[in-house]
Parts: structure tokens; sequence; C-alpha cells
């Protein structure tokens, strides 16, 4: 089983859906989680944290689940500029935190 | 405040030479990762530097593969000898310290592509 598992897509939305992603890890002892937002071509960059009684920002909304050891993120009212990849971020005792693979968001019009 | 950078942003080579990718990360960072992503792929971790201690290098896929930081600030990636599997975009980040149990958000570079023949 690998360390951290997505779904990788691409999940194809239309403008104001909303859409959901989960987040798989392996490692019970992981400490922090985050979601990191990917544009095509571009650098990976921090979306939010991921907090153990999950939390929310704006349109994000991001849970955690210890039980069944994954993370989540939601996004409503989905824009045509949230069409990105998001990479899920799990960090454990080690100072090298393990990168997902990535799930694929399109949004049409 | 500038971010992290890298060069070149792209690169094209012939299979057999060698390849110098450099990174500047922010000034005050003393973590410094490298990791390389390929087409449609996660990020994988090559290699990690923190302050003045030893690197981790458990990310390195061979022995081609070398990396350096000067002065605890710029670093360079050498790949000897390229292959055409090398292709790929390596990208650099820089965070604080991240030995703590706490995670310091990483800032990624925009990344070097490297294209061998």
């Amino acid at each position: 089983r690998k360390e951290v598992e997505q779904d990788p897509g691409p999940f194809n939305v239309p403008e104001g859906a909303t859409v959901a992603f989960n987040c798989t890890y392996s490692n019970s002892a992981s400490q922090s989680f985050f979601w990191y937002r990917q544009d095509c071509r571009k650098e990976p960059k921090l979306l939010m944290s991921v907090y153990s009684s999950g939390n929310e920002d704006g349109r994000f909304t991001a849970q955690l689940n210890r039980a069944s050891q994954y993370i989540s993120l939601l996004i409503r009212d989905s824009k045509l500029s949230d069409s990105a990849t998001y990479l899920c971020v799990v960090k454990g005792g080690s100072y090298i935190p393990t990168f997902g693979r990535g799930t694929s968001l399109i949004v049409h019009p | 405040g500038a971010g992290v950078s890298q060069s070149p942003s792209n690169k094209v080579t012939e299979k057999g030479k060698d390849v110098e990718l450099r990174c500047d990360p922010i000034s005050g960072h003393t973590a410094l990762y490298w990791y390389r992503q390929s087409l449609g792929q996660g990020l994988e971790f090559l290699i990690y530097f923190q302050g003045n201690s030893a690197p981790d290098k458990s990310g390195l896929p061979s022995d081609r593969f070398s990396a350096e930081r000067t002065g605890g600030s710029v670093s360079t990636l050498t790949i000897q000898r390229t292959q055409q599997e090398d292709s790929a975009v390596y990208l650099c980040a820089s965070s604080l310290d991240n030995r703590m149990s706490s995670y310091n958000e990483q800032f990624f570079g925009p990344g070097t592509r490297l294209t061998v023949l």
C-alpha cells in the first residue's frame, strides 16, 4: 500500500457544483496534513492545513478522520479558476513530507 | 519578497551528458528539498538539506545523481551521464526548519524542465 493515495480523477464538474476529494494515508503515526494546489505546468502551492477538528477557508473545507486514516477536501460553489490538481501531503515524525499523486479537477461552464 | 528561484527554466540535453540545476531558496530558510515530477505523476522526493547537517539522500534514484548546498543557501543538483528516463520537471522547495513535529510550509520554485534526447 502506498503511503499516501489519491484518486487521480479527473473530476469533471460544472460551475457551482460541490465536489469532494479524499486522500488515504498508511502511517497511523502521521501528525500533520495539508492540501496543496498545483496549476498546470506550475509549482505546487499550499492551499490549506487540515486540523483535527476540521477547518474551513471560504468555499474550502478540510477534514481529518484519524480512525479511518483519510483526509478530505470539499469545494463548494466551484469556480472555473478552481481547475487544478490537488495534492494531499502527510507528515509524520520525519521531516520529509509525503505527497500524494494528486487529484485533477476540471470545472466547466 | 523574493521566492524560490531555479535555473535554468528549461534544459535540453543529449543522452550521456552531465547537467547542473540550480536552486536559490528563500533567504532565512534552513530546509531545502529537491523533488522530481514526471508527466502526470506525483512529486518524487530526491534529497533534503537542513542547515549544516548531513543531507538526507535517501530519495536519489542512482549514483548518477548528487547535490550540494553551499553556505547553507544555494543548492545545485547534478545529474551525470543523463538518461532519457531522467526527463522530468525538477522542483526545489525551501522552508523553515521541519525537524520538529510541526510543519513549516514548503515554498516551491518554478522548476527546471529537463529533456534528455
